[in-house]
């Protein structure tokens, strides 16, 4: 039972270069969640998916796009990364209110 | 932007000690959870707690969720070095499939 899967784990990126963060879960959740981490920020929102096939802006959504593929797939994709969004990244999954659970991040760095 | 307010943000305790967190709202939650994330991985899952004036334990640990639902704090008793991490208050307004909202955090350090 692997949980949350996100994947890749470490990437690095030039400005303008595109990409998307993959996260999998295996918890029959209804929510999904993308966070971004940076220091002394503790963790901000995103994107979020209340079910599938809906998604809503969060907090800090500027520069993304996600797409909740199927209810175990939520994809988060930078268009044209800039330095601005370097970060760790974490996909939560959640339901009925019972916490939130989180995959391991993708470190990401934008040179 | 942030709405919870998450004191202190860091901490520096010898082992063995008790330690005490806490964390304010200017509105209202429906769950208050607290989290902890070791160096290199997500944040794990603590305590939950659903209802005002709620306290529960878990092992060392103890959480209760504020009367007046806009405040939550955390103790650990008798800590041991590998309590060392960031803990995160957390709060949700729904009563489920609703986004949390995230402290800054609290760093613990822990000398032996």
């Amino acid at each position: 039972n692997a949980g949350v899967t996100q994947t890749p784990k470490f990437q690095v990126l030039k400005t303008g270069q595109s990409m998307t963060l993959q996260c999998a879960q295996d918890m029959n959740h209804n929510s999904m969640y993308w966070y971004r981490q940076d220091p002394g920020m503790g963790l901000r929102l995103i994107y979020y998916s209340a079910s599938e096939g809906t998604t809503d802006k969060g907090e800090v959504p500027n520069g993304y796009n996600v797409s909740r593929l199927n209810k175990r797939e939520f994809s988060l994709r930078l268009e044209s990364a800039a330095p601005s969004q370097t970060s760790v990244y974490f996909c939560a999954t959640e339901d009925r209110g019972g916490g939130a659970f989180f995959g391991q991040g993708t470190r990401l760095t934008v040179v | 932007g942030q709405q919870l307010n998450q004191s202190p943000q860091s901490m520096f305790i010898q082992e063995g000690e008790d330690v005490s967190m806490n964390c304010t709202s200017s509105s209202i939650f429906n769950t208050w959870l607290w989290y902890k994330q070791d160096p290199g991985e997500g944040p794990v899952l603590l305590i939950a707690l659903y209802k005002a004036g709620e306290l529960t334990s878990n092992g060392r640990l103890t959480a209760q969720f504020g009367i007046t639902r806009k405040d939550s704090f955390l103790n650990i008793s008798a800590s041991i070095p590998s309590d060392v991490g960031i803990y995160f208050c957390a709060g949700q307004r729904g009563s489920g499939n609703t986004p949390l909202v995230f402290g800054k955090g609290t760093r613990l350090s822990v000398i032996a």
